[in-house]
């Protein structure tokens, strides 16, 4: 089975400060997809970012990049020049080829002005 | 386009009785899933349905749950016999087809509480 694994429940960040949120993940699958989903007060799940396993390259988006490391199973996600908009619960999901997506318990990001 | 839509977005039921809930995926979209997201939990995976074949029922957690998607567009997920337990939001997500490769779009929940 796999699992996703998020170990920190929350974070907090200054405003225009970095910050990375971790995710390890296991699996014994070859090809799959991980992603990083905000959550914030409204509910609505929204995709911040996603990587292909079999690109080597980590993902960017805007402000948004991950760290994939493959062979540790790790997949974090750095915010840079954070703003009070990123303040949300962000969660790390896996999911392989074919199948239905698994998710992380999420971390809780705080923004401080 | 519109995107993904539920209902109700509140639901407060007796503990014992059954309830309905609806997901309107976008328009398309061969692929649906249903979730659920208890109080400060991740998103447990429940059921999904891909076109018309048999649906992956496996994260079902008993057989109070069940779900039904008609015509490939609307799904409803019905709980009967409600328990307290069973209080949480339900999410539902629509994608092109099935797997990791297409993004999921989600709704804005199903808010259920069991008095």
């Amino acid at each position: 089975a796999q699992t996703v694994t998020q170990s920190q429940p929350e974070m907090s960040v200054q405003e225009a400060e970095t910050v990375t949120l971790s995710c390890t993940y296991d699996t014994s699958e070859s090809d799959y997809y991980l992603f990083w989903y905000k959550q914030p007060p409204s509910r609505q799940m929204i995709l911040v970012i996603r990587q292909e396993a079999y690109k080597q390259q980590n993902a960017t988006e805007n402000r948004f990049s991950v760290n994939f490391q493959k062979a540790a199973k790790s997949f974090s996600l750095k915010i840079s020049d954070s703003q009070l908009g990123d303040a949300a619960m962000y969660f790390c999901a896996y999911a392989a080829s074919n199948n239905d997506m698994r998710f992380g318990a999420g971390t809780r990001l705080t923004v401080k002005p | 386009g519109a995107g993904v839509s539920q209902s109700p977005s509140n639901k407060v039921t007796e503990k014992g009785k059954d309830v309905e809930l609806r997901c309107d995926p976008i328009s398309g979209h061969t692929a649906l899933y249903w979730y659920r997201q208890s109080l400060g939990q991740g998103l447990e995976f429940l059921i999904y349905f891909q076109g018309n074949s048999a649906p992956d029922k496996s994260g079902l957690p008993s057989d109070r749950f069940s779900a039904e998607r008609t015509g490939g567009s609307v799904s409803t997920l019905t709980i009967q016999r409600t328990q307290q337990e069973d209080s949480a939001v339900y999410l539902c997500a629509s994608s092109w087809k099935s797997g990791g490769a297409y993004e999921q779009y989600f709704g804005p929940g199903t808010r259920l509480t069991v008095t």
